[in-house]
Parts: structure tokens; sequence; C-alpha cells
């Protein structure tokens, strides 16, 4: 069964720190892999793409990087702010078009 | 990206009524798809809303309470049927761009069924 988790559920760090998401999949033979961002009671906001020929994305203050053989992605926040706190999703294309989505890791950046 | 709106964004329901959420995008895409996420989870894939032919549901979610509608490339509606408590949840549409295949959400509609 094609399985993603994400550890840990919360993770609460003091503005200014630089933080790593974790991302793990069951599947090595993924298709992409988004990271989205949720607001309590939001919809969901796409930060970055990986496709499976790439290692790495970046945009901004957000660096992902995916290794295909250990089934892992990372989520790189540099220089966290307060308006960073959110639920960061995780979710895998296994090649059928479908998303298969993790639990999340709840953000709390602390002033 | 796409713009993608949802009506309506939150709603209160009475059990054994129905519900119809529209999804509509700014732009053709080939791939629309309906999500459920339930309070404090993730999200799960409810099925693939296919233009011109039946929805494509996923294992756990049948026609007859999630009823899908996609009369074109930039328009699709989810029926919730005969609601009960345990249907309350946000609904998320999202789409596919074919190229990058990467996928965007709608706001997401609320609904809770009393």
């Amino acid at each position: 069964k094609q399985e993603v988790t994400q550890i840990p559920a919360a993770l609460s760090v003091p503005e200014g720190e630089n933080l790593v998401l974790n991302c793990s999949f069951t599947d090595s033979a993924i298709y992409n892999l988004q990271w989205f961002r949720q607001d309590p009671g939001k919809g969901l906001t796409s930060l970055l793409l990986i496709q499976s020929s790439q290692r790495e994305q970046t945009s901004g203050r957000l660096n992902a990087s995916l290794d295909k053989s250990s089934g892992r992605s990372t989520l790189y926040i540099a220089a966290s702010q307060p308006g960073d706190s959110a639920t960061y999703l995780c979710a895998v294309n296994f090649g059928n078009e479908k998303l298969t989505f993790g639990t999340g890791t709840r953000l709390t950046i602390i002033p | 990206s796409a713009v993608i709106s949802q009506k309506p964004s939150r709603d209160i329901c009475q059990r054994g009524t129905s519900l119809t959420i529209q999804c509509q995008v700014d732009s053709q895409v080939t791939m629309m798809f309906w999500y459920r996420q339930q309070p404090g989870q993730s999200l799960t894939l409810i099925a693939t809303a296919n233009q011109g032919s039946e929805a494509t549901y996923e294992s756990g979610f049948v026609i007859d309470k999630f009823p899908i509608s996609r009369p074109n490339l930039t328009f699709s509606t989810l029926t919730v049927s005969n609601m009960s408590p345990e249907d309350s949840s946000i609904y998320l549409c999202s789409v596919a761009r074919s190229i990058s295949n990467e996928q965007f959400f709608g706001p997401g509609t609320r609904l809770t069924v009393l």
C-alpha cells in the first residue's frame, strides 16, 4: 500500500530559526511530490513541486529536497517568521495522477 | 497557477438532506478532483471528475452518496446526499495542469451536518 508519513505531527520553533519538516513515502516509484501549506479553516496553497527527476526545488526561504531511494523528502524553512505558522502537508503522486497526502505537521513559530 | 472558486464556502445542513458544491476554474483543465478533509485529519480523495463520462471513485466512496458532474473543462459539482453528522468535513476541489501535473486547490467548503 502506498503511504505518506509526516513526523512530527506538531513543531514549535522560536522566530528566526531555521527548521526542517520531514516526509517519508513507501514506494520509491513516484511521479512527483508537492508540499502544501494550509492555514486553519482554509484551502491548500501549493509551495513547491518536485518532479521525480529532480533532487530539490527552491522558492524564497523554502527549499524542498527529494531522495527517492530512501523514500524521503524534506522542506527546509530559513529564518522562520510568525507568518509561517500553519499546517504543512506533503503529497505524493505515485504515477496515477492522484495525490496521496501525509497527515501533516502543524508548525508554530514563537515570536 | 489556477484560480479556483467554490460555492458555498460553508453551510450548516440538517440530517437527511443533500448539498451540492460547485467548483469553477478560471481556465480549461484536464483533471479535476474532489477531496474530503474530516476534522483534524488529512485529505482523502473522493473521486476524479471526468469530463464527458462518469466520475472515477476511490475505495469507500460511491456514486449514490457522492454524485459528481463535470459538464465542461472548467466546472464540476459534488453532491453530498442523505447527509449524516459523519459527513461534516471540509470538501475541496483541485485541478491539475497536464504539463507539470502540479495540483492546485480551491478554498474549500466547510460542511456541518446537525
